[in-house]
This record gives structure tokens, C-alpha cells and sequence, in this order.
């Protein structure tokens, strides 16, 4: 489990502010995803990554941007954050189609 | 794109009992199904997973079984116990290789 992890933890921040939540892995991971948990709503993706360089939008993208210059790494950026983004983020990581996903322990973003 | 549907949302069982857990997707060109357990608190984790060259999958008393000519896949739990209460996903990988879950379902083991 500690090959990937989150920073930071918990984040309390304002209306409009721009947050970035990161994403680090060290195993060399092809894939690299980015989902939100909601009650009622499950685990929804924001955004992928199938190799550096190359990212593409999932089920729910609008208000986030990602980038991806090295593998270990998956930035998600929330350019100004919303209270509706207020959520449980978890990164995840695989190693190529059909593979187990692990996902990273969690970010808790609370927008006031 | 893909859409996974899980049903119920909540479930109740007898300690010792079976949990049935349902799940359909849309996309005809999925060919990997993986299970999640979710404890309060922590992150998901693999239970199970099953590609669509096989129609059951069973390891100790949890197997998952699919149909691929009916879209759906399902998780049966049996002789449940109290550590088996938690939140479970299902998923499935679109044909572009991102994972689409299920809404969960929260699963009790009632004493």
C-alpha cells in the first residue's frame, strides 16, 4: 500500500481558491486515475491517464484539470474550487488493461 | 460509454447466510469485471475480479460469476461473518481501459 500515496490528507479551503491534490506512485504504474466519492453517487472518475503525456476525461471532468510530465506522478487541479467539489478524493494506479486497480488512502477536500 | 448498474443498494443478511450482490454494464465490448471492498474510512480494495474468457470465478467463499450474453455479473459471499460488513463496488473496464463502478452496495451481517 505505501507505493501510492496522496497529499494531503485533509484539506479545509475557500470558494474560488485553486487546490491541488497529488498523486504519487512507485511502482511504475502505466494507468493512473483520478475518482470522487460521494454518498449515493459511488466512485465516480474525473480524469485518466494512460501513459505520461497522455490523460483523457472520465464521467465527471468539468472544473478539474490534470497533467502528467513523469509516470509516478498524477496532479488533480480544481482551477477554482465549488462547495459541490467537496468530496473524497482517491487516486488509483495500474499496471496495463485488466489489471487490478490500488488505489491511493484518500484525500478529503472540504470547500466552504 | 459504459454504464454499470448494482443492485441493491443495501442488503442485510443472517451471520452464516449468502449475500448475492447484482451488477449490469452496457457495453458489449467490456471484458474485465473486478470487485471492491470498502471498509468505513479506508480505501477500496480487490476481492475478486473475472475477464470474459470465464463465466465463474471462486476463491474460499467468495465467487463472482458472469454472463456476458445477458451484460450482467454478480458476487456471492457465503457463510458470511461480521468482518464481511463494509461497502462493495463492482466495475467494469470500457474498451478505452478506464474502470467504471457501480453505486455500491452497503452490506450488513446482522448477529
Amino acid at each position: 500500500d505505501a507505493g501510492i500515496t496522496q497529499s494531503p490528507r485533509y484539506k479545509i479551503t475557500e470558494t474560488g481558491r485553486q487546490v491541488t491534490l497529488m498523486c504519487h506512485q512507485t511502482w511504475s504504474h502505466s494507468y493512473m486515475f483520478w475518482y470522487r466519492q460521494d454518498l449515493g453517487h459511488g466512485l465516480r472518475l474525473i480524469y485518466y491517464s494512460a501513459a505520461a503525456d497522455i490523460t483523457d476525461k472520465g464521467e465527471v471532468p468539468d472544473g478539474y484539470v490534470v497533467s502528467r510530465s513523469k509516470t509516478e506522478n498524477f496532479p488533480l487541479t480544481l482551477e477554482s474550487a465549488t462547495r459541490s467539489q467537496t468530496s473524497v478524493y482517491f487516486c488509483a494506479s495500474r499496471p496495463g488493461q485488466r489489471y487490478e486497480q490500488y488505489f491511493g488512502p484518500g484525500t478529503r477536500l472540504t470547500v466552504t | 460509454g459504459e454504464n454499470v448498474e448494482q443492485h441493491p443498494s443495501t442488503l442485510s443478511v443472517q451471520e452464516g447466510d449468502s449475500a448475492v450482490i447484482k451488477c449490469t454494464y452496457s457495453d458489449s465490448a467490456s471484458n474485465y469485471f473486478p470487485w471492491y471492498k470498502q471498509e468505513l474510512g479506508k480505501r477500496p480494495q480487490l476481492i475478486i475480479d473475472i475477464r470474459s474468457n470465464v463465466g465463474e470465478k471462486k476463491d474460499q467463499r467468495i465467487a463472482v460469476t458472469l454472463n456476458k450474453t445477458a451484460k450482467h455479473f454478480s458476487l456471492h459471499i457465503t457463510e458470511t461473518q461480521p468482518e464481511d460488513s463494509a461497502v462493495y463496488f463492482c466495475a467494469a473496464e470500457e474498451r478505452d481501459d478506464k474502470i467504471i463502478f457501480g453505486k455500491g452496495t452497503r452490506l450488513h451481517i446482522l448477529p
